[in-house]
């Protein structure tokens, strides 16, 4: 019953260098996300696969990329990571396009930029 | 305006008590509603959805007002268990469904 499946779990980076974060579910959902969780606010979209094949940005994608390998994984890159990007990073998936079925999250990533 | 506004708490009460919290949203066209559970450093937990004509999950019971535009969560009986932050989670209305996270109410249940 693994759900889906975030690594790594703690990530700290100095401004600049990149890294990417995966994600796995094994629940054959057709939908992904990643998801940016910050202090008072409310979780945020960065990018978002509605289908294997396609991705599509969110409401903040400036900074990152991401990539829908297959149907079960999919994978958020930053390039060239900032302090602003310091947050706690949120992979979940749903059967399909989100605001019709619930939302399945990973444990996290907590990301440190310095 | 925010899109989807909570009243961020806390909301300190004691162990078996009610409490209620209030969610409001800006867009009428907003067709799916739920409430979300998290738990401090964890990841966000599906508590229920929120079914036009209410709904009710043992101690827990959901209603959304349309006219009004808010969605509401009543907690009976509260546990020690329940202490979470409670997300409202509204689509959007537009064709691409996504939804609007509120930033969550902090509930504590004191024994």
């Amino acid at each position: 019953n693994a759900g889906v499946t975030q690594t790594p779990k703690f990530q700290v980076l100095k401004t600049g260098q990149s890294m990417t974060l995966q994600c796995a579910q094994d629940m054959n959902h057709n939908s992904m996300y990643w998801y940016r969780q910050d202090p008072g606010m409310g979780l945020r979209l960065i990018y978002y696969s509605a289908s294997e094949g396609t991705t599509d940005k969110g409401e903040v994608p400036n900074g990152y990329n991401v990539s829908r390998l297959n149907k079960r994984e999919f994978s958020l890159r930053l390039e060239s990571a900032a302090p602003s990007q310091t947050s706690v990073y949120f992979c979940a998936s749903s059967a399909d396009r989100g605001g019709r079925s619930p939302l399945h999250f990973g444990n996290g990533t907590r990301l440190t930029v310095t | 305006r925010k899109e989807v506004e909570q009243d961020p708490g806390p909301f300190n009460v004691p162990e078996g008590a009610t409490v209620a919290f209030n969610c409001t949203y800006s867009n009428s066209a907003s067709q799916s509603f739920f409430w979300y559970r998290q738990d401090c450093r964890k990841e966000p937990k599906l508590l229920m959805s929120v079914y036009s004509s209410g709904n009710e999950d043992g101690r827990f019971t959901a209603q959304l007002n349309r006219a009004s535009q808010y969605i509401s969560l009543l907690i009976r009986d509260s546990k020690l268990s329940d202490s979470a932050t409670y997300l409202c989670v509204v689509n959007n209305g537009d064709s691409n469904y996504q939804l609007i996270w509120g930033a969550g109410t902090k509930l504590i249940i004191k024994p």
